[in-house]
């Protein structure tokens, strides 16, 4: 499981509080990423690191912001949870070994919005 | 930006028979095609990739291939067992090592 691991792995909260999502790798990956999934679009891409402090945007990135103070921990913020955030969150990490490029996920955060 | 399809959304067939699953990808940068395996309440698992430079590549019982003047990239799955019954996942990306995924395709194995 590459050393990953997600808090909470259930959270139900109300529209507009703020939510913050945790993942943690033991093994000081310098790529880190947040995927939402919901049902038929697949994974999509929320923001990544690239390390300490250096993050960009993903395809759907409005209403979240990330922030990552340590190589261990990515954090995923909901400044004001709405219904449509109601999804599964999946951390991932890039694993480089050999010249290749992997990755692999943590076992994701279920988030209802209601 | 990328864009990549995934086909058919649903997949049924009997136990020892083969599957195939198909994508297209739209950035002919793409250099990168993962195919990952979803089961019920778990995280994907990556089952089988392949880069650019090579057109098909075997592990066992599942087999991915590539055409890269057309686009698009194979899963096959030989003597399915119920046990692969899951939600199957295509990815694509360039070396920006950011991942598009397909929509899945959900796998059923009649015994």
């Amino acid at each position: 499981d590459a050393g990953i691991t997600q808090s909470p792995r259930h959270k139900v909260t109300e529209t507009g509080t703020p939510v913050t999502l945790r993942c943690h790798q033991t093994e000081n990956h310098r790529y880190m990423y947040w995927y939402r999934q919901d049902p038929g679009h697949g994974l999509r891409l929320i923001h990544y690191s690239y390390g300490v402090k250096d993050t960009d945007k993903g395809e759907v990135s409005d209403g979240y912001s990330v922030s990552r103070s340590k190589t261990e921990d990515f954090l995923l913020t909901l400044e004001s949870a709405t219904s449509s955030q109601t999804s599964v969150y999946f951390c991932a990490i890039s694993v480089v070994a050999g010249g290749t490029d992997t990755q692999y996920f943590g076992p994701g955060t279920r988030l209802t919005v209601l | 930006g990328e864009n990549v399809e995934q086909h058919p959304s649903t997949l049924s067939v009997q136990e020892g028979d083969s599957a195939v699953i198909k994508c297209t990808y739209s950035d002919s940068a793409s250099n990168y095609f993962p195919w990952y395996k979803q089961e019920l309440g778990k995280r994907p698992q990556l089952i089988i990739d392949i880069r650019s430079n090579v057109g098909e590549k075997k592990d066992q019982r599942i087999a991915v291939t590539l055409n890269k003047t057309a686009k698009h990239f194979s899963l096959h799955i030989t003597e399915t067992q119920p046990e692969d019954s899951a939600v199957y996942f295509c990815a694509a990306s360039s070396n920006t090592g950011k991942l598009i995924f397909g929509q899945g395709t959900t796998l059923q194995v009649k015994p």
